[in-house]
């Protein structure tokens, strides 16, 4: 079946603005993760979602980053006022549940911040 | 605070040449040990989980165990396809988040 899908797969943007990035789970997957990857610093977590509960946001670097999941299903993380440590990978992973919790992940979205 | 070491940071080998990988690790109590490969521009395939000392997984030329303290990631006369990033992660009972190490950078030559 399809896996984690994002989008974009590549952003450039400038210092300042905001950016968005998607993630479409693997369809019956009720958890969902984001973390971040950079040269350096390993792949690091930001948040997870698990159905309708309320959201571990303890990941989050700053009140710059948010995430919400809607519909249990898609999620969308939100950087606003990107700063040039914002570059780095984000990746999206989804668990079939808190039970069967391996982690699958998609190809990532790469944040290039000029 | 749970943490994960991997070693060598990289690792050349040539065509069938055999070797393990370490994942070191601390954590308040395990849940699950994972490994992962991933390749270039792409994101972390799922290989392995272990749950409990002594256990042993096998999958192609790769065989992952687990002690209470580390687990090894051994590749059996491996192939220049073989070569990728190989990531390890912890998940400690009570969290969801995956604790992750470094990762080991194998390159296999023909």
């Amino acid at each position: 079946g399809a896996g984690v899908s994002q989008s974009p797969s590549n952003k450039v943007t400038e210092k300042g603005k905001d950016v968005e990035l998607r993630c479409d789970p693997i369809s019956g997957h009720t958890a969902l993760y984001w973390y971040r990857q950079s040269l350096g610093q390993g792949l690091e977590f930001l948040i997870y979602f698990q159905g309708n509960s309320a959201p571990d946001k303890s990941g989050l670097p700053s009140d710059r980053f948010s995430a919400e999941r809607t519909g249990g299903s898609v999620s969308t993380l939100t950087i606003q006022r990107t700063q040039q440590e914002d570059s780095a990978v984000y990746l999206c992973a989804s668990s079939l549940n808190v039970v069967s919790y391996e982690q699958y992940f998609g190809p990532g979205t790469r944040l290039t911040v000029t | 605070e749970d943490q994960v070491t991997q070693s060598p940071e990289a690792l050349r080998l040539q065509e069938g040449e055999s070797s393990s990988l370490n994942c070191s690790y601390t954590v308040s109590g395990l849940r699950g040990l994972f490994w992962y490969r991933q390749d270039p521009g792409k994101g972390p395939e799922f290989l392995f989980t272990l749950y409990s000392a002594g256990e042993e997984k096998e999958k192609e030329r790769l065989k992952a165990t687990l002690t209470k303290k580390e687990s090894f990631l051994h590749i059996t006369a491996p192939k220049p396809e073989d070569s990728a990033t190989y990531l390890c992660a912890v998940q400690a009972w009570g969290a969801q988040k995956l604790v992750f190490g470094q990762g080991t950078r194998l390159t296999i030559n023909p």
